[in-house]
């Protein structure tokens, strides 16, 4: 079976341009969640998505933001990127919105590199 | 916010010693997870433990799930060489919103 697949796995931008990263979850996983690795530190929790609404959101600025599509697939978007943005974006899967017995299940990951 | 506190930062130790690490914090939380991160790849779940006092193995892995449902710890015996990398502990109240520590980086050495 397919773990949770991200695209692309590294990316280089410049200040101030925009950024589109994508997500699929495990097959029969409704809920996906994304995160913020900067390096030394563990994953910062940016949005929680089920059944296509927002059902979470981390400290963060209004130029991230985030969908889900009908096949539970979904996007983050971040505008006016900063040299800060630059990091390793982590999105998870887990079955359901708040089953206790419903762990993340990471992908591998994108790396951002903001110059 | 809520805060993890995970200890050690890092360890080094040699190949066949047994490892403990622990997460504590000020928050109280519905579940306990421990991740293994290895370079280049995303968290692994290694342990997940959902009620208070709960003692889980997997496999040289054993972890508890604190009584005050504050704190946590993963111990891992006998450790070889791949068990390097680097180790996180979550606390988490929904599915999908997990609040991690800043993780422990364990060098074993053959």
């Amino acid at each position: 079976d397919a773990g949770v697949t991200q695209s692309p796995t590294h990316l280089i931008k410049t200040r101030g341009q925009h950024v589109t990263l994508r997500c699929s979850p495990i097959s029969g996983h409704k809920s996906v969640s994304w995160y913020q690795q900067v390096l030394g530190q563990g994953p910062q929790f940016i949005f929680q998505y089920y059944e296509k609404e927002e059902r979470g959101r981390g400290n963060f600025p209004d130029r991230f933001s985030a969908r889900q599509f009908p096949n539970y697939s979904s996007e983050l978007n971040v505008n006016a990127l900063l040299l800060g943005d630059s990091a390793l974006y982590l999105c998870a899967s887990s079955l359901a919105y708040s089953s206790y017995n419903s762990p993340l299940h990471f992908g591998n990951g994108t790396r951002l590199t903001v110059t | 916010g809520q805060q993890l506190n995970q200890s050690p930062q890092s360890m080094f130790i040699q190949e066949g010693e047994d490892v403990s690490m622990n997460c504590t914090s000020s928050s109280i939380f519905n579940t306990w997870l421990w991740y293994k991160q290895d370079p280049g790849e995303g968290p692994v779940l290694l342990i997940a433990l959902y009620k208070a006092g709960e003692l889980t193995s997997n496999g040289r892995l054993t972890a508890q799930f604190g009584i005050t449902r504050k704190d946590s710890f993963l111990n891992i015996s006998a450790s070889i060489p791949s068990d390097v990398g680097i180790y996180f502990c979550a606390g988490r109240l929904t599915a999908g919103k997990s609040t991690f520590g800043d993780g422990t980086t364990l060098t074993v050495k053959p």
